[in-house]
């Protein structure tokens, strides 16, 4: 139990679907993270949200919109993806969005494969 | 600009120790982290250590910095097979309330422990 689950584990979709990635956690955290992992380049960041409230779009590209409903969920939409959109999506959490201090923990990721 | 660098690759025999290394690029890192990735998985946070630090030991793990050479190191002592894992070094900048937590990451080092 990491305190930030992700669901699904796996999804394979094709370019002109819809899908959602979700993220949950049960940490009483209040900042909220999308990172993509690709086979190919570090960590990216993409998406901050604290409070709610969007903080930081890492300059991604639109078929990637995220959601934030409350602090303990966070939604990655997905649509009209490409196949180097394949990738390991990762949600993670922490306390504020602030550096000092800021400790974040990270989900088990959703392995996104895009046919 | 912000850049973390590391090794790609580690080999070690069960038992001996590892180090990790890890140079980044921003003298204003505040702290600085070591995840772990083990196949299939999200990130574990390991351990992480402030830059006004030179060391932080947690049981088999030892983390040195050298904030001059911006050079930061995980010692694992006694390594086991069940080590065998991605490791990331990142770090997180004090922007003065502005940086939103945003961590950079390394590349990841593969560590790879033989019986």
């Amino acid at each position: 139990e990491t305190g930030v689950t992700q669901t699904p584990r796996h999804l394979v979709m094709g370019m002109t679907n819809k899908k959602s990635l979700k993220c949950e956690q049960h940490l009483g955290h209040n900042a909220m993270y999308w990172y993509k992992q690709s086979a190919k380049k570090p960590l990216e960041l993409m998406f901050v949200y604290n409070f709610k409230e969007q903080t930081e779009n890492n300059s991604v590209p639109s078929r990637f919109s995220p959601e934030c409903p409350n602090s303990s969920h966070l939604f990655l939409h997905l649509h009209t993806l490409q196949p180097e959109d394949s990738a390991l999506y990762l949600c993670a959490s922490s306390q504020e969005v602030r550096s000092s201090g800021n400790t974040i923990y990270f989900g088990e990721g959703s392995w996104l494969t895009v046919v | 600009g912000e850049d973390v660098e590391q090794s790609l690759f580690l080999s070690v025999r069960e038992g001996d120790s590892s180090v990790i290394n890890c140079t980044y690029t921003d003298s204003s890192s505040t702290y600085l982290y070591w995840y772990k990735q083990e196949p299939g998985a999200g990130l574990q946070l390991l351990t992480y250590i402030f830059s006004n630090m030179d060391m932080k030991q947690d049981q088999r793990l030892t983390v040195l910095l050298n904030k001059k050479d911006k050079h930061l190191s995980l010692r694992i002592a006694d390594t086991q097979t069940g080590d065998s894992a991605i490791y990331f070094c990142a770090e997180s900048m004090d922007g003065g309330g502005t940086s939103y937590g945003k961590l950079t990451f390394g590349q990841g080092t593969i560590l790879t422990v033989h019986p």
